[in-house]
C-alpha cells in the first residue's frame, strides 16, 4: 500500500511548455483533488474529482486540465506554462470530501 | 525541502507548554473542519477533524474547539514537543461549496528547547 504517489518530484519548465503531473493512490478513493500552494498562500484547490469519469473546477482552474479514467490516477495538465504557475503542487485522495484526505509528498515546479 | 509559508504568522513556544492556534472560518454554511499539519518539504498530515453539530473534540494531545457564533476554530496541543514544529492549517468544507475543501493560510509553530 504505496497512499498517494506523485511524479516527479521536481521540474522545471520553460514559458510555454507542457507538462503532465502524475498522480495515483491505491487506496481505492473516490475523491481526489489537486492544490497548489505558493508562499503565504496555504493551499488553493484546482481540480477536483467524485469519481471516475467525473471531474470540476476548484477555486484556481485556469491553465491546468484534468481527466479521470480510473479510480486510481488523477493526472494535472498545465496546457501552456506560465510562470505564475510556479509553485508546489500537492494531489490527495479519500473516500468521500468529508473523510481523511491523505496527501501526496508534492511536486515543485519552476516554470522559467 | 523547500520552505513553504514564508511570510505566515509564526507562534513561538517553549517545549512542554501547550499551544493555541487558531483560525477564523468565512462561510457560517460550514458544516466540516479539519487540522492539518505540515513540516518542511512534505505534504500536509491530517491531526484531526470536527462537524459543525460539536464544539468540542479530543484527540491524543490535541483538542479542537468550534465556536460557531463568531465562526472560530482553534487547536490546542498539550505539551508541545520538538516533532511538532511545522506549519498548521484549518479547512473548512460546506455541502454548498459543492465538495470543495478550502484551506485557510496556515500558521507556523516553533517549540524552543
Amino acid at each position: 500500500n504505496a497512499g498517494v504517489t506523485q511524479t516527479p518530484k521536481f521540474q522545471v519548465l520553460k514559458t510555454g511548455q507542457s507538462m503532465t503531473l502524475q498522480c495515483a493512490q491505491d487506496m481505492n478513493h473516490e475523491y481526489m483533488s489537486w492544490y497548489r500552494q505558493d508562499p503565504g498562500m496555504g493551499l488553493r484547490l484546482i481540480h477536483y474529482s467524485v469519481g471516475a469519469g467525473i471531474t470540476d473546477q476548484g477555486e484556481v482552474p485556469n491553465g491546468y486540465n484534468v481527466s479521470r479514467s480510473t479510480t486510481e490516477d488523477f493526472p494535472l495538465r498545465l496546457l501552456s506554462a506560465a510562470p505564475s504557475q510556479t509553485s508546489v503542487y500537492f494531489c490527495a485522495s479519500s473516500y468521500s470530501p468529508t473523510d481523511t484526505q491523505y496527501f501526496g509528498p508534492g511536486t515543485r515546479l519552476t516554470v522559467l | 525541502g523547500e520552505s513553504v509559508g514564508l511570510h505566515l504568522p509564526t507562534l513561538s513556544v517553549q517545549e512542554g507548554d501547550n499551544s493555541i492556534i487558531n483560525c477564523a472560518y468565512s462561510n457560517s454554511a460550514s458544516d466540516y473542519f479539519i487540522w492539518y499539519k505540515q513540516e518542511s518539504g512534505k505534504g500536509p498530515q491530517f491531526i484531526i477533524d470536527i462537524r459543525s453539530n460539536m464544539d468540542k473534540r479530543q484527540g491524543q494531545r490535541v483538542t479542537v474547539l468550534l465556536n460557531k457564533t463568531v465562526k472560530h476554530l482553534s487547536l490546542q496541543i498539550a505539551a508541545t514537543q520538538p516533532g511538532d514544529s511545522a506549519v498548521y492549517f484549518c479547512a473548512e468544507y460546506s455541502w454548498e461549496s459543492s465538495y470543495k475543501l478550502i484551506f485557510g493560510s496556515g500558521t507556523r509553530l516553533l517549540v524552543r528547547p
